[in-house]
């Protein structure tokens, strides 16, 4: 079975400058798909960058990227210029390939507090 | 993108009383749907898998009777709690599927905080 391991329970940053979460993996599949997601104090459900392990190149949204380290089975995602509305938990997720159904399987979540 | 309305929001009930939560998809048709359960602080923990016109696949751990799950169209599901204890009390979070280029993206409902008396 596929788990995904979040080892920062919580992380803190001030406004403007960067931080790293970071993300492990395992899986004996070769095709599958990478996920973070913001959960705010709304409790909404946010997706904020995805990643298919077949493109060697590294996902980036805005201010969102992420550093893919298929050997290493590491997803680590990267916030640049931090924003008082980042503060919110974090979760790391895998999919399978699409032979594989749609079900994520979510880290334990990481609380990022940003620090005015 | 795509839009996943849950509701209602919140809900509190007494105890023995049964509960439904709706998830609608508003704009596109969901292959597939999914129940979460969360606690606080936690992560979320998936209940079960639900496929329009078939029997939802729940998780191991999770009683089907106690949680009914029905899919009657590609754009609503439903969750209810049946015969509800303080011990059901809990965030319930939907998500969609869409298959966008094949892509297969979750979007998730806002949640639904229930409370059990």
């Amino acid at each position: 079975a596929q788990t995904v391991t979040q080892s920062q329970p919580e992380m803190s940053v001030q406004e403007a400058e960067t931080v790293t979460l970071s993300c492990t993996y395992d899986t004996s599949e070769s095709d599958y798909y990478l996920f973070w997601y913001k959960q705010p104090p709304s409790r909404q459900m946010i997706l904020v960058i995805r990643q298919e392990a077949y493109k060697q190149q590294n996902a980036t949204e805005n201010r969102f990227s992420v550093n893919f380290q298929k050997a290493a089975k590491s997803f680590s995602l990267k916030i640049s210029d931090s924003q008082l509305g980042d503060a919110a938990m974090y979760f790391c997720a895998y999919r399978g390939g699409l032979t594989s159904g749609s079900r994520l399987t979510f880290g334990e979540g990481t609380q990022l507090t940003v620090n005015p | 993108g795509a839009v996943v309305s849950q509701h209602p929001s919140r809900v509190i009930c007494k105890s023995g009383t049964s509960v439904k939560i709706e998830c609608r998809s508003l704009d596109f048709q969901a292959t597939t749907m999914f129940w979460y359960r969360q606690f606080p602080k936690q992560s979320l923990m998936l209940m079960a898998t639900s496929n329009e016109g078939s029997k939802a696949t729940y998780e191991q751990g999770v009683e089907k009777d106690k949680f009914l799950i029905n899919h009657a169209s590609l754009t609503l599901s439903t969750l209810t709690v049946t015969s509800a204890h303080p011990e059901d009390s809990s965030f319930y979070i939907c998500s969609a599927t869409v298959s966008l280029l094949a892509k297969n993206i979750q979007y998730f409902g806002a949640g639904t905080r229930l409370s059990v008396l």
